[in-house]
């Protein structure tokens, strides 16, 4: 069975950098597929924030394109992820998820979430 | 952006069948996804390619699509079907091709 499990700091500071590491058992990121993640503001909806494969080829949602990086380790089976330059509005809980693009691109597995304050 | 529309909130007793509609323009040419998120837990994928079922998710959850609509139905509705059910989209030629609906809270009479 797919497994993740994100991990990284619960507060960040206005104007610095969040930084979330996504660890995946039960498939090696590198047998396909794309990994990414998605976030939700409390009391809010679903936002996608990026997709990457494990060969580096990333895309990201147009409105946050600007400030997110996502990276991969593969030896690791982790992938992480970047967004600078924070403000309150970027405070949600942060999903990781498996991009199934064998079944028409759905989100197949999801890690558990983790909530990010951003205040100072 | 592309804007995927869900009505608020489903009321529904035991038993009944609650419909979660998902409106969007040019929907023949997306694929539609449906998602229940549990309170405090992650979204879990019930339906995919706008109809078919993961394996696992029980046959009462069933998906459709026609012309701008998706719903998502549930039958026999049990108490533990309370939920936000979100939609999403791909959209293989935008590059933004990953939107979610607004979400429906089911919740029961």
């Amino acid at each position: 069975q797919v497994q993740l499990q994100e991990s990284g700091p619960g507060l960040v500071k206005p104007s610095e950098t969040l930084s979330l590491t996504c660890t995946v058992s039960g498939y090696p990121i590198s047998g396909g597929y794309y990994w990414g993640w998605v976030r939700q503001p409390p009391g809010k909806g679903l936002e996608w924030i990026g997709s990457m494969y494990h060969s580096g080829s990333t895309y990201y949602n147009p409105s946050l394109k600007s400030r997110v990086t996502l990276s991969v380790d593969t030896s690791k089976n982790q992938f992480s992820l970047n967004l600078k330059s924070v403000t309150a509005a970027d405070t949600a809980v942060y999903y990781c998820m498996r991009l199934n693009t064998v079944l028409s691109s759905c989100m197949d597995f999801w890690g558990q979430g983790t909530l990010v304050t951003v205040s100072s | 952006s592309y804007v995927l529309t869900q009505p608020p909130s489903v009321s529904v007793a035991p038993g009944e069948t609650a419909r979660i509609t998902c409106g969007g323009d040019n929907f023949g040419s997306k694929t539609v996804h449906w998602y229940q998120q549990k309170a405090g837990q992650a979204p879990v994928l019930v339906i995919y390619y706008d109809s078919a079922r993961p394996s696992g998710i029980p046959e009462r959850f069933s998906g459709s699509k026609s012309g701008n609509t998706a719903t998502l139905t549930i039958s026999g509705v049990e108490a533990g079907d309370e939920a936000d059910y979100f939609c999403q989209v791909w959209d293989a030629s935008s590059d933004h091709p990953y939107v979610f609906g607004t979400g429906t809270k089911v919740t029961g009479l």
